[in-house]
């Protein structure tokens, strides 16, 4: 299969919390993007990551890419409701993109 | 604008109408995408091109959908006869190269049309 999941599907956290967000797959896949969508707007990428265990870091989020590069993980550090919107995983297929099933933030003041 | 864009921005129609929905991507870029967003859910895969070509046409729903593009430009996606529950945001997206290279390129993504269907 080339299904993404993500988990938690929803998360409500208030302002300075950290958080995890999880994105797995049963199969392997060369390369994981993470994009985040603020409401009316459409997804824009946040990070790329291509290297079994790769970890990159931007500003206080941190993604993670698995060593199977099967899963990846985004950490955010002392959340802000700035950082409020869905957070997706998404991957390339044979002539397609599969995004995972997101997870909607909510940072409250 | 060198961004992506669609028109129209929103769309109300009745139950068996058709409609034609319109992806204006960055310039110079091969690849372009379309998605269905249905209200409080994620991205569904609908169609890609390469050029003018779609390798593979089997993520579009039904045979009521249908998208070309030309010029290696503009492309537009049809519903035909449509549905309540085609109601959704539909979001095009263009990117530099294709899906499937070892690294994904970025897609840039327009604001995406909102239908609703009465």
């Amino acid at each position: 299969t080339q299904l993404l999941e993500q988990s938690p599907q929803f998360l409500s956290i208030q302002e300075g919390e950290n958080l995890t967000v999880y994105c797995n797959s049963s199969s392997v896949f060369s390369s994981l993007q993470w994009y985040r969508q603020e409401p009316g707007e459409g997804p824009v990428l946040l990070v790329t990551v291509v290297t079994g265990g790769e970890v990159k870091k931007l500003k206080r989020l941190t993604f993670q890419f698995g060593d199977a590069r099967k899963d990846s993980s985004l950490h955010i550090t002392a959340a802000q409701p700035g950082d409020t919107g869905l957070y997706l995983c998404g991957r390339s297929g044979t002539y397609k993109y599969i995004f995972g099933t997101g997870t909607r933030l909510k940072v409250l003041a | 604008g060198a961004g992506v864009s669609q028109s129209p921005s929103n769309k109300v129609t009745e139950k068996g109408k058709d409609v034609e929905l319109r992806c204006d991507p960055i310039s110079g870029h091969t690849a372009l995408y379309w998605y269905r967003q249905r209200l409080g859910q994620g991205l569904e895969f609908l169609i890609y091109f390469q050029g003018n070509s779609a390798p593979d046409k089997s993520g579009l729903p039904s045979d009521r959908f249908s998208a070309e593009r030309t010029g290696e430009s503009v492309s537009t996606l049809t519903i035909q006869r449509t549905q309540q529950e085609d109601s959704a945001v539909y979001l095009c997206a263009s990117s530099l190269t294709s899906p499937g290279t070892r690294s994904a390129d970025t897609q840039y993504f327009g604001p995406g049309t909102r239908l609703t269907v009465l």
